[in-house]
């Protein structure tokens, strides 16, 4: 299976600030990368799609770029309300696979 | 709009079933593209995929759950469900149904969920 590493487990910024995830996959996965933002108690959702696709509804504060086997997400401007756990998932093999999360506080 | 609901008992007694069914408001399960899939999330191993069924019932499984699991859609109901057989306290999870998509490019994606239902499995 392809493992997904994301780096830092968790993090803490401030509102404004701009903060960036990293995901690394254990082998090439070109840019079948996908992001989900996920809060306590609610199922996760869909934030960029195929690295660098913003999904419809989703704020361009917001943005995802990589390819190969290392991708980032970016959020500028952090506003109180992306308090989140947020993953990365490949669907470039099978089974499907989703990174371990990053919670990301916001002081 | 799509929505997706996730029913099914709380609570399952090891070595026993789980059953769980999704109901699709919205789309059907059985026409278009679209794809229907079952994910779980446990704390420690987090989010894993396990199947998914597609508008002619084709059925793809994750490998790891592939010997204990039957995945079905009823188009009359339109709903589609998932059976676990030989349930240990690992498979304790909230279980979460999922629209699986796929774009141009081949790009696969979750953009609708299920609020997800808590299993747990214990005597």
């Amino acid at each position: 299976d392809t493992q997904l590493t994301q780096s830092p487990t968790s993090l803490s910024a401030s509102v404004g600030d701009t903060v960036t995830i990293t995901c690394r996959a254990s082998q090439d996965i070109a840019n079948y990368v996908n992001w989900y933002q996920q809060k306590p108690g609610k199922a996760p959702s869909l934030l960029m799609y195929a690295a660098s696709n913003l999904q419809s509804g989703v704020p361009s504060r917001f943005s995802g770029s990589g390819s190969g086997t290392a991708f980032t997400l970016t959020i500028s401007s952090l506003r109180p309300e992306d308090s989140a756990t947020y993953s990365c998932q490949q669907s470039c093999f099978t089974p499907y696979t989703f990174g371990q999360g990053t919670k990301l506080e916001i002081k | 709009q799509v929505q997706l609901q996730e029913s099914g008992p709380g609570l399952v007694k090891p070595s026993e079933t789980l059953s769980l069914t999704c109901t699709v408001s919205g789309a059907s399960v059985s026409s278009g593209d679209d794809c229907w899939s079952w994910i779980r999330q446990t704390p420690g191993k987090g989010l894993e995929w396990i199947a998914f069924i597609d508008n002619r019932g084709s059925i793809y499984y994750n490998p790891s759950f592939k010997s204990r699991i039957t995945m079905s859609a009823d188009t009359s109901k339109n709903h589609f469900s998932l059976k676990l057989n030989s349930v240990t306290a690992a498979d304790t999870a909230v279980y979460f149904c999922a629209r699986r998509r796929v774009d141009l490019g081949n790009h696969v994606y979750f953009d609708i969920w299920g609020r997800g239902t808590l299993v747990t499995v214990s005597s």
